[in-house]
């Protein structure tokens, strides 16, 4: 099993340009998430969903957007690329109906916006 | 606010034993949760607590008193693969994930 996968894992950006970050899992979770890891701070929630065709937003969401067209794939947007918006980004997968809920984490795509 | 707090970084021996402590303070809660994460790499779910007492996993142990708002994480048999970072979250009353900052344990041989 790949587990959960994401593409792509580096890439470079000039300030006002677009992207977007997919992610897959394989493991038919329902739960699904993106966080964004920052030096000196804890993972912070941009947007997660918890079923097909739903998406909700987490504590940081501004800038991005999110879809979930295929219960496998979970896409983050960037419409206009910031510097403020350099990081490490984590799409997390989790089962809802498991013991303990713990987040299956892809590994990770490193974002830097000139 | 919702706040959880660990050391920033912690340096121990190989063959020693560490604790990595965890204090929270949330709206509610449904469970701890500790990760490691390699630099790097992804997170990866080492134990979780929902009740108080000790959860045991190898040479891995995670405590939780709920009164106190208190964790604790504790290695034992150090190895210099443990060198890494170890994530404390709390899923709050929306069941939420809340994470701290992470700890950075450096083993030292």
């Amino acid at each position: 099993n790949a587990g959960v996968t994401q593409t792509p894992k580096f890439r470079v950006l000039k300030t006002g340009q677009s992207m977007t970050l997919l992610c897959a899992q394989d493991m038919n979770h329902e739960y699904m998430y993106w966080y964004r890891q920052d030096p000196g701070m804890g993972l912070r929630l941009i947007h997660y969903s918890v079923g097909e065709g739903t998406t909700a937003k987490g504590e940081v969401p501004d800038g991005y957007n999110v879809s979930r067209l295929k219960k496998q794939n979970f896409l983050l947007g960037l419409e206009s690329a910031a510097p403020s918006q350099t990081s490490v980004y984590f799409c997390a997968s989790s089962h809802i109906g498991g013991d303990t809920g713990e987040l299956f984490f892809g590994e990770g795509s490193r974002l830097t916006v000139l | 606010g919702q706040n959880i707090d660990q050391p920033t970084e912690m340096t121990a021996t190989e063959g020693a034993i560490v604790q990595i402590n965890c204090t929270y303070q949330t709206s509610g809660f449904n469970g701890l949760f500790w990760y490691q994460q390699h630099a790097g790499e992804a997170p990866t779910f080492l134990s979780y607590n929902v009740l108080d007492g000790l959860e045991e996993k190898g040479r891995f142990s995670s405590f939780l008193s709920r009164s106190k708002g208190y964790s604790y994480l504790l290695l034992k048999e150090l190895q210099m693969k443990d060198s890494a970072s170890y994530l404390c979250a709390v899923k709050d009353s929306n069941y939420q994930l809340i994470w701290g900052a992470g700890t950075k344990l450096i083993i030292k041989p």
